[in-house]
């Protein structure tokens, strides 16, 4: 168990539904980020959050949201599902942006758009 | 956005080999290399943190180098065996900000 929780699991929808993971980081980690991994693709990074403050945002589409909760849990709204936004979604979660030590990675929410 | 590139994308190789995968990343503001090990149905594990020139760190059969002045790392693994199969992911943070990762290398160790 890394320490980073994120629910649920597995998820399997219909298109054009909205979804939300979420994610609680290690204990005592004040920042949070999501990735995605589709089929074949590398972990594409989607956005970050600081201490409840949005931070950086890569390549996350309009239709999905995210945001961090006073408690540091995040949650991940994806909305108006499209078959391609079945992916593997990860969460990570480190003390500091930028911290030498680096993340440490949830196990993932799977996914899947039907 | 950094541009960080593994290579090869994928290596099969057999029991006992010895194997070696490369990291290329942009030399400037350089600020840290990490190497993950990932193994299906289970999340990124980390294996080394590096950030100065030469640096060389090493965990059982597993090793790696890096050179920020030219902008590489190498993960070596000696003997090979079927557990060390996995995808190695390389992510560099430059200036202090958030990782970047490569594609991976997903390496496939046969009996």
């Amino acid at each position: 168990d890394s320490g980073v929780t994120q629910t649920p699991k597995h998820l399997i929808t219909a298109t054009g539904q909205r979804v939300t993971l979420r994610c609680s980081p290690r204990s005592g980690d004040l920042s949070v980020y999501w990735y995605q991994q589709s089929l074949d693709q590398g972990l594409q990074f989607l956005i970050q959050y600081y201490n409840g403050e949005e931070r950086a945002k890569g390549n996350i589409l309009e239709r999905f949201s995210a945001q961090q909760f006073p408690d540091l849990h995040s949650e991940l709204n994806l909305s108006s599902l499209e078959l391609g936004d079945s992916a593997l979604y990860f969460c990570a979660s480190s003390v500091l942006p930028g911290v030498v030590d680096g993340y440490t990675f949830g196990s993932g929410t799977r996914l899947t758009v039907v | 956005i950094l541009n960080v590139e593994q290579s090869p994308q994928s290596l099969h190789v057999q029991e006992g080999d010895s194997t070696n995968f490369t990291c290329s990343f942009p030399s400037s503001n350089f600020y840290a290399l990490h190497w993950y090990r990932w193994e299906t149905a289970k999340s990124p594990e980390a294996l080394f943190v590096m950030t100065l020139n030469g640096d060389e760190k090493k965990k059982g059969r597993i090793s790696a180098t890096l050179n920020t002045k030219e902008g590489y790392s190498y993960l070596y693994i000696k003997g090979s065996q079927p557990e060390d199969s996995a995808t190695y992911l390389c992510a560099v943070n430059n200036a202090g900000n958030m990782l970047t990762f490569g594609g991976g290398t997903r390496l496939m160790v046969k009996p």
